[in-house]
């Protein structure tokens, strides 16, 4: 079946810094979605992208749909200790399909 | 107040019991799944149902069954609990529309269910 990977699979950066992570897939997704999870809670949709090359922002953090719509990307400008948790991103295919999830990114931050 | 709510929030149970997790939205939608989470393999698909009269298989279904009660409601059962059954459980839903208005066709979870089968 339809897989996602995501790297790095785990990150410390210090705060302040910038991050970048990426999802990727063998297959065309035409749809993108970024989720945060926090600890003990579900995820949460950050972002979602619906056209290939699209450059997204939600306050600090911008993703985009690849151009070859195997893979999508994620920056996160300026971390703060709040930004700690798993990053999830999501492909879908066709809409009104299933999604497929990726395995996820912890991302911690060093005061 | 949450448009998804799971409960309960955490169950430790034993071995061969059965238990119901439940799920209850407030969007409206008529979409929702019931997913499973375990560290470091993301969220897997146990089954979803797109309206009330409709129930489908996920990618994980054995072991499992579910109860969609009313557009609002899907509860998740495992029917006999076994160890490898501990994980990390979430409720979703979308508004499926997606043919028609593809930026509508995002998933929305629930706070998730801790389950620890002993």
């Amino acid at each position: 079946g339809q897989q996602l990977n995501q790297s790095p699979q785990s990150m410390f950066i210090q705060e302040g810094e910038d991050v970048s992570m990426n999802c990727t897939s063998s297959s065309i997704f035409n749809t993108w979605l970024w989720y945060k999870q926090d600890p003990g809670e579900g995820p949460v949709l950050l972002i979602a992208l619906y056209k290939a090359g699209e450059l997204t922002s939600n306050g600090r953090l911008t993703a985009q749909f690849g151009i070859t719509r195997k893979d999508s990307f994620l920056n996160i400008s300026a971390s703060i200790p709040s930004d700690v948790g798993i990053y999830f991103c999501a492909g879908q295919f066709l809409a009104g399909q299933n999604f497929v999830f990726g395995p996820g990114t912890r991302l911690s931050v060093l005061p | 107040d949450a448009d998804v709510t799971q409960t309960p929030r955490n169950r430790i149970t034993k071995t061969g019991k059965r238990i119901m997790l439940e799920c209850s939205q407030t969007k409206g939608h008529d979409r929702m799944y019931w997913y499973r989470q375990d560290p470091g393999l993301g969220l897997r698909l146990i089954y979803y149902s797109f309206d009330v009269k409709d129930i489908n298989k996920g990618e994980i279904s054995d072991g499992y069954s579910v109860s969609r009660q009313a557009q609002a409601k899907f509860s998740l059962s495992l029917e006999s609990a076994i160890p490898n059954q501990t994980a990390l459980y979430f409720c979703a839903t979308s508004d499926g529309t997606g043919l028609l208005a593809p930026k509508a066709d995002t998933q929305y979870f629930g706070p998730g269910t801790r389950l620890t089968v002993l």
